[in-house]
């Protein structure tokens, strides 16, 4: 079993629509969470972290059940610039933080 | 600019020959990472260095590999006798010496072996 699963979709939607994204973990002692954003060809670029008690940023919120092992996203009001891989990313908490990251989802927006 | 580079952009090379690849993080980073990454999937976690120091290393960092920081500053990741299942984008990463968990990528270096 993959530490992090991930639907890699692709979810096409039109623009102004709202699209989640799930993902589930396996290891329990996962301590930090992340939604991490990657450009065809391009590095992956921190989008936000994740808490548990849910957090906000712009038209992003993230949210993390530790009971259910479950992380989701959600964009409101999709923009075609959010065409992208999302990446659902966790770190133990050791002392060298090395990155889990799952295969990612695919979002395309269209016009 | 000052965030991560990473040199070659690209690399072509033939079944059985070496190569390095050199990342230079962002500058005062202590923590540098490299990771695997490859067609559909995440990138993979490969060594991890904390100053000069290679603290952990992945199974999948097999003996043909060998990464080094020499003075805690750059690195470089060397891949001896390439194979075709070598071929990849490998990324740096690095990170301050603070409580953050985020990682600055580079561009990463595309290896195709053919």
């Amino acid at each position: 079993r993959k530490e992090v699963e991930q639907d890699p979709g692709p979810f096409n939607v039109p623009e102004g629509a709202t699209v989640a994204f799930n993902c589930t973990y396996s290891n329990s002692a996962s301590q930090s969470f992340f939604w991490y954003r990657q450009d065809c060809r391009k590095e992956p670029k921190l989008l936000m972290s994740v808490y548990s008690s849910g957090n906000e940023d712009g038209r992003f919120t993230a949210q993390l059940n530790r009971a259910s092992q479950y992380i989701s996203l959600l964009i409101r009001d999709s923009k075609l610039s959010d065409s992208a891989t999302y990446l659902c990313v966790l770190s133990m908490d050791t002392g060298r933080r090395a990155l889990t990251f799952g295969s990612g989802t695919r979002l395309q927006v269209q016009p | 600019d000052t965030g991560v580079s990473q040199d070659p952009r690209h690399k072509i090379t033939k079944r059985g020959q070496n190569v390095t690849f050199r990342c230079d993080p962002i500058s005062e980073h202590n923590r540098l990472y490299w990771y695997r990454q490859t067609l559909g999937q995440g990138p993979e976690f490969l060594t991890y260095f904390q100053n000069e120091a290679q603290l952990e290393k992945s199974r999948l960092l097999s003996d043909r590999f060998s990464a080094e920081r020499p003075k805690g500053s750059f690195s470089t990741l060397e891949i001896q006798r390439t194979e075709q299942g070598d071929s990849a984008m490998y990324l740096c990463a690095s990170s301050p010496k603070t409580e953050t968990y985020e990682q600055y990528f580079g561009p990463g270096t595309r290896l195709t072996v053919t």
